[in-house]
C-alpha cells in the first residue's frame, strides 16, 4: 500500500494557461475523489468517480474543469484558460464504498 | 447556516492537557463522521471515524457523537506540541465529504 499518490506537487502557471494534475489511487479502491481547498478554508468537493463512471459533480466545477478516469485506475484533472481564483491546494483521495477516504499530498497550484 | 461549523480558533493548551474539540452539522440524516488532522502546507490525516452515538476511542484520541444534538467532538489527551495543528470535521453526504473550516490546536510546552 504506497497511498494515493499526486503529481505535480506545485505547479505556478500563467492566467489563461492549462494545465492537467495526475492521481493515482490506493490500488484497491474503486472510488476516487477531487476536493479544492483554499487558505484557511476546509476542502470543497468538486467530483468523484466509481471505477471509470464519474458519478458526481459539484457545481463548483464550472466549465474549465474536466476530470478523467478512463481505466478505472489513475485520474486526472484539467483545468483550461486558469484564472487568479483557481489558485488552491487541489487534493484527491480514494476509498472503498462507505469506508473512510484517504488523501494524497496534492497538487499546490499557483497562477501568476 | 454553514452545514458544518467549528471554531477556528486557535485553541491553546498545555502540554499534557486534554484538548477538546467541537462540530456541528445541520444535516440531521448523517451517518457517517470523521476527524483529519491537517500540518500546515500537508495535505489532511485520518485520525479517527465515528457512525454510532457514543464515544470511540483510539489511544490518546476519543471521539464523541451525538446525533440527537447533532454534534461531534474530538479529545486528545495528554496534548503534545507535535499535536499542534489545524483539525477538520468532516461530516459523509451521499459519498462526498463536507467539511468545516478547520478548528486550529496549538500545545505549548
Amino acid at each position: 500500500d504506497t497511498g494515493v499518490s499526486q503529481n505535480p506537487r506545485h505547479k505556478i502557471t500563467k492566467r489563461g494557461q492549462n494545465v492537467t494534475f495526475r492521481c493515482d489511487p490506493i490500488s484497491e479502491h474503486n472510488r476516487l475523489y477531487w476536493y479544492r481547498q483554499t487558505l484557511g478554508q476546509g476542502p470543497e468537493f468538486l467530483t468523484y468517480f466509481q471505477n471509470e463512471a464519474q458519478l458526481e459533480k459539484s457545481r463548483l466545477l464550472s466549465d474549465r474543469f474536466s476530470a478523467e478516469r478512463p481505466k478505472g485506475s489513475f485520474s486526472t484533472l484539467e483545468i483550461q484558460r486558469t484564472e487568479q481564483g483557481d489558485s488552491a491546494m487541489y487534493l484527491c483521495a480514494s476509498s472503498t464504498p462507505n469506508q473512510p477516504q484517504h488523501f494524497g499530498d496534492g497538487t499546490r497550484l499557483s497562477i501568476l | 447556516q454553514k452545514e458544518v461549523e467549528q471554531n477556528s480558533g486557535p485553541l491553546s493548551v498545555p502540554e499534557g492537557a486534554i484538548a477538546s474539540l467541537n462540530c456541528t452539522y445541520s444535516d440531521r440524516g448523517s451517518q457517517s463522521f470523521f476527524w483529519y488532522r491537517q500540518y500546515s502546507g500537508k495535505s489532511p490525516e485520518l485520525i479517527m471515524f465515528i457512525y454510532s452515538n457514543g464515544d470511540k476511542e483510539d489511544g490518546r484520541f476519543t471521539a464523541q457523537l451525538n446525533k440527537a444534538s447533532q454534534y461531534v467532538s474530538l479529545l486528545i489527551r495528554d496534548s503534545q506540541p507535535s499535536d499542534s495543528a489545524t483539525y477538520l470535521c468532516a461530516v459523509r453526504g451521499t459519498d462526498k465529504l463536507i467539511f468545516g473550516t478547520g478548528t486550529r490546536l496549538q500545545v505549548f510546552p
